[in-house]
């Protein structure tokens, strides 16, 4: 198994542009996090997704933030307008059921706005 | 409100001596917790857990204590190499939650 796929690894952009992450979770995951580490604030919660149904989004920071998760192989987190604060390390993880307690987390996408 | 804390942000231990790294949590109904390192450039990794009902579990070198009264959990390594230089967090999960809560992380150096 490939693991969890993230896109970009790094992305350089202006103050005010429209950025989208990416993510392919595992194969057979029904489980879906988006998770941000800053140094301030290290791995923070953003939503999460259980059978590609948002459950908990009590995590996005703004309005500017949105996820969405169209299948089951497929999630998007996109940041509209753009701000220098939402420079981070972006992570998606992914896990098997409810009850599971391990989360497989991917490389992650270092966002750098300018 | 941090429901999950490490007080600490780096350690530094010299090769072959101990490693602990400390992590409190505020939530009482937190049921299961887990560790996980972390290497530059690459995802956390899930390193070793603990439920609840245990106060110690132990996989080769690492083991985790759970002192559930103190609200307080720790990670040792024992012998610490210098491939166990990472960041490590600290998760923490509810029974009735389907999400990890994270500390903010200790970054261990372990020197040769």
């Amino acid at each position: 198994d490939a693991g969890v796929i993230q896109s970009p690894r790094h992305e350089v952009t202006e103050m005010g542009q429209e950025v989208t992450l990416r993510c392919k979770p595992i194969s057979g995951h029904n489980s879906l996090f988006w998770y941000r580490q800053t140094m301030m604030r290290g791995l923070e919660l953003l939503i999460y997704f259980n059978n590609n149904v948002p459950i908990d989004d009590s995590g996005m920071p703004e309005d500017r933030f949105s996820a969405k998760m169209p299948n089951a192989s497929f999630s998007t987190l996109k940041i509209q307008p753009s701000e220098p604060r939402d420079s981070a390390v972006y992570f998606c993880a992914s896990k098997n059921g409810h009850g599971a307690n391990v989360l497989t987390f991917g490389a992650g996408s270092r966002l750098t706005v300018l | 409100d941090q429901q999950v804390k490490q007080n600490s942000p780096s350690l530094s231990v010299q090769e072959g001596r101990i490693s602990i790294l400390n992590c409190d949590y505020t939530n009482s109904m937190f049921d299961y917790f887990l560790w996980y390192k972390k290497y530059p450039a690459e995802g956390p990794t899930f390193l070793i857990s603990i439920s609840s009902i245990k106060d110690k579990n132990e996989d080769g070198r690492f083991t985790v204590f759970l002192n559930k009264s103190a609200k307080h959990l720790s990670l040792h390594i024992v012998p610490s190499q210098p491939g166990d230089s990472a960041v490590y967090f600290c998760a923490a999960r509810t029974n009735a939650g389907n999400m990890l809560t994270f500390g903010g992380g200790t970054r261990l150096m372990v020197k040769p």
